[in-house]
């Protein structure tokens, strides 16, 4: 699986955008990638995902770096409760195997009221 | 729409002693996963359902753990005996499809004593 790195940890303020960074420089060129995020004592849920082009949903914007080697997660206007941890995650469609979900530690994020 | 059940939410038990998890998918998700959290850790798959058929149990320790998926819609997931180690939330994910989006429930949190 191609891995990701992520920081460990980010603080924000509220209301503030945020930006989580993901690294993923042996990116391939059928890898998607996927951000999911878990809440505290919640089950992980899905943000948003892209394979080149940015993307935009009602949660969050995907931004994709043109080399592909790295993304980054922005959060319009962080509330308290987009408080939690992060998971960027790379899925190839077409390969055996990424069916799962393979999680790292991801980005445990703070909102500061 | 429902999302995914899981039972309970919280268990505690001595070690030696079985025990079991009970979920139940989003109605019409064929594909059903069980993924193992540490502390501090992401989620790791312990196995996949494809309908009633396990597709993928490669991590799931077959001395001590089993479990199913009859008529293809809730699972259970046994733990005989239970150790220590064992302690952990245990999660259930659901999906139409295997690429697609993952749902996940709440989780079990076990504590072996």
């Amino acid at each position: 699986d191609a891995k990701t790195t992520q920081p460990n940890s980010m603080e924000s303020n509220e209301e503030e955008p945020v930006h989580l960074p993901c690294n993923h420089s042996t990116i391939s060129g059928t890898d998607y990638i996927h951000w999911y995020r878990q809440l505290p004592s919640q089950g992980p849920e899905y943000v948003i995902h892209g394979l080149t082009s940015n993307v935009n949903n009602r949660m969050a914007s995907l931004a994709i770096a043109e080399d592909r080697k790295s993304s980054t997660l922005i959060l319009h206007r962080a509330t308290l409760r987009d408080a939690a941890v992060y998971y960027c995650i790379l899925r190839d469609p077409n390969q055996g195997g990424s069916e799962k979900l393979v999680f790292g530690k991801g980005t445990k994020l703070t909102v500061n009221p | 729409e429902a999302g995914v059940v899981q039972s309970p939410r919280y268990k505690i038990i001595e070690k030696k002693q079985p025990v079991a998890f009970w979920c139940n998918p989003i109605s019409g998700h064929n594909t059903l996963y069980w993924y193992l959290q540490n502390l501090g850790q992401g989620p790791e798959l312990l196995i996949r359902y494809e309908n009633e058929e396990a597709v993928d149990d490669s991590q799931l320790p077959k001395d001590r753990f089993s479990a199913e998926r009859l008529k293809g819609v809730d699972s259970t997931l046994k733990i005989q005996p239970a150790e220590l180690g064992d302690s952990a939330v245990y999660l259930c994910a659901s999906s139409f499809a295997s690429y697609n989006e993952q749902f996940f429930g709440p989780g079990t949190r076990l504590t072996v004593l």
